[in-house]
């Protein structure tokens, strides 16, 4: 098994360009979330799915626009770049119900130009 | 505001010795937390969870102790080596929220050989 896998691995945007992350697992998860990570800011939650056709905003879901028409795969749009989003983003999944953490995937390193 | 932080930013040791990492919680609904490491340009990485009925859990090295009564997680580490040099994350999962990790800003590990 893979687990999580995120690419691109690392990308340059210039301001206002538009552009979509990759997530896939392999674990047959049900839920699944995209997180943004900042120097100092620890890891925020930027939208979530708790299953295929089923998503949900997170605390930072400006910018952003998410599907889930698979379990599988669970891509993160970046509508206009700024540079306020250029962060490091991770895609993590989880079984379903209580008491499991999330598995995280390696990231991709974003910056907007 | 944050609802899960640390007490210490940065914490240095040397190696053979015994880490402790803390963690405080605000959340008295938080049901379910969970110890991360990360390693420089990776993902989070599981290392331990425990759950609100318990006060304590072991693994392979590691310790992870609640304190529901002053809202308190710690990790402890035992005879730190080199490979243990990461950030510490830890979450909490709110009561109510299946799907919700709250992560704090975590604590950077330096073993000095």
């Amino acid at each position: 098994n893979a687990g999580v896998t995120q690419t691109p691995k690392f990308q340059v945007l210039k301001t206002g360009q538009s552009m979509t992350l990759q997530c896939a697992q392999d674990m047959n998860h049900e839920y699944m979330s995209w997180y943004r990570q900042d120097p100092g800011m620890g890891l925020r939650l930027i939208h979530y799915s708790v299953g295929a056709g089923i998503t949900d905003q997170g605390e930072v879901p400006n910018g952003y626009n998410v599907s889930r028409s698979t379990t599988e795969d669970f891509p993160l749009r970046l509508l206009s770049a700024a540079p306020s989003q250029t962060s490091v983003y991770f895609c993590a999944s989880r079984p379903a119900g209580r008491g499991y953490g999330y598995t995280f995937g390696s990231g991709t390193r974003l910056t907007v130009v | 505001g944050e609802s899960v932080g640390l007490h210490l930013p940065t914490l240095s040791v040397q190696e053979g010795d015994n880490s402790i990492i803390n963690c405080a919680y605000s959340n008295s609904a938080s049901d379910y937390f969970i110890w991360y490491k990360q390693e420089s340009g990776k993902g989070p990485q599981f290392i331990i969870d425990i759950r609100s009925n318990m006060d304590k859990r072991q693994g392979q090295r590691v310790t992870v102790l609640l304190n529901k009564t002053v809202k308190h997680l710690s990790l402890q580490i035992a005879a730190t080596q080199p490979g243990d040099s990461a950030v510490y994350f830890c979450a909490e999962n709110p009561g109510g929220s299946n799907y919700k990790l709250t992560f704090g800003k975590g604590t950077l590990l330096t073993v000095n050989p």
